[in-house]
Order: structure tokens, then C-alpha cells, then sequence
């Protein structure tokens, strides 16, 4: 059975410090790696999705790496401002129909 | 954003009671799913549907039933409602291409509490 590790659980930055989040998943099988934000209350946002043949994708401020054999990702943001906090998921399709597994977030708070 | 719609948004019931959430698009994805989310499990997928008519159980599918008559709606079902489903419940659609790589787009949620 697949599962998905996030870590740290919690984060506080400053704001404009860069900073790494990180995602591990047990099975390397995958077809996919996505990260979501999620704010309180609210529905998930995609922010970025690896297909399991890259490395990494980016997109503004976020970079995200896929290392598929150690099953490993990171999320990357750069220059972090107050608006970037929020909760943030990382989640793998490692079986068919895009069924997807899911970390338990990394909550991240960015203070001016 | 992606037109999908939850209703109700929010809703208390009791014990024992039949309650149905629906999901309805407006974007015709082929793929709809519904995930639940509790603290210290994250979200987790209950049921999906891969079309009209066709549905499967995900992880955590006891207790609950769903249904798919129409590519815009999808209707899960609790049939006797248990404190163990107080939950937060999300809807997500997806048009997956080859090798399923498109990405899930979500609902607003339904927070549902049953006392």
C-alpha cells in the first residue's frame, strides 16, 4: 500500500526566506506526482504536477524536483511572502484512473 | 477555476439518518471523485466514477454508496450516517490523457457533521 510523508508538519519563515518542503512515497510505481495548496476552508488548488518520466517542473516562485527511484520530491519557493501561506499537499497516482494518495500537508506560515 | 459545485456546503444531521452530498460540473471531465479529509489521515478517496453508470470503491468506501446517471453529477450517499463520518468531504473532476497524467481539479467541500 502506497503512503505519502510530508515533512516538516508545520513551517514559519520569514517573509522572503526560500524554503524546501518535502514529500516521500513508499512506492516508486508511480504515474505521477502533484502538489496542491489548500487554504483554510477552502478546496484544493494544483500548483504543479511531475509526470513520473520528468524531473521537475516549475512554475513563478515554486520549482518542484521528482526523484522517482528514491521516492523523493521537493517543493521549492523562492522569495516566500504572506500570501503563500497556506497548507500544502503532495499527492501520487501510482495506480489506474488517477486515483490519487495523498501526504498530510505541510502547514506554512509566512510572517512579514 | 474549474466549474464544480458541492451542495449542500454545510450540514448537521443525526445518527442513523440517509444523507446525500452531490457534486455537479460544468466541464464535462470524464473522471469525478469523492475524497474525505480528517485531521491526522489527510484526504482520503472514498469512490470514483470513470463514467456514466461506472463506479468503483476507493479506500474507505464502507458506509458508503454512490451514483453517476449524468457526466455533470455525481451523488454519494451515506446510508446510515455514523460520528465516524464527520468529516470534511471533497468532490474533484479530471479529463486524464495517456498514462493519466492530468492533473484533479477540486470542489469547495462539504462539511458534514453527524452527532
Amino acid at each position: 500500500k502506497q503512503e505519502v510523508t510530508q515533512i516538516p508538519a508545520a513551517l514559519s519563515v520569514p517573509e522572503g526566506e526560500n524554503l524546501v518542503l518535502n514529500c516521500s512515497f513508499t512506492d516508486s510505481a508511480i504515474y505521477n506526482l502533484q502538489w496542491f495548496r489548500q487554504d483554510p476552508g477552502k478546496g484544493l488548488t494544483s500548483l504543479l504536477l511531475i509526470q513520473s518520466s520528468q524531473r521537475e517542473q516549475t512554475s513563478g516562485r515554486l520549482n518542484a524536483s521528482l526523484d522517482k527511484s528514491s521516492g523523493r520530491s521537493t517543493l521549492y519557493i523562492a522569495a516566500s511572502q504572506p500570501g503563500d501561506s497556506a497548507t500544502y499537499l503532495c499527492a501520487v497516482t501510482g495506480t489506474s484512473y488517477g486515483k490519487l494518495t495523498f501526504g498530510q500537508g505541510t502547514i506554512l506560515t509566512v510572517h512579514p | 477555476d474549474a466549474g464544480i459545485t458541492q451542495s449542500p456546503r454545510h450540514k448537521v444531521t443525526e445518527t442513523g439518518t440517509p444523507v446525500t452530498l452531490r457534486c455537479h460540473q460544468t466541464e464535462n471531465h470524464r473522471y469525478m471523485y469523492w475524497y474525505r479529509q480528517d485531521p491526522g489521515h489527510g484526504l482520503r478517496l472514498i469512490h470514483y466514477s470513470y463514467g456514466v453508470k461506472d463506479t468503483d470503491k476507493g479506500e474507505v468506501s464502507d458506509g458508503y454508496s454512490v451514483s453517476r446517471s449524468k457526466t455533470e453529477d455525481f451523488l454519494l450517499t451515506l446510508e446510515s450516517a455514523t460520528s465516524s463520518q464527520t468529516s470534511v468531504y471533497f468532490c474533484a473532476i479530471s479529463e486524464l490523457g495517456v498514462s493519466w497524467t492530468d492533473t484533479q481539479y477540486f470542489g469547495p467541500g462539504t462539511r458534514l457533521t453527524v452527532l
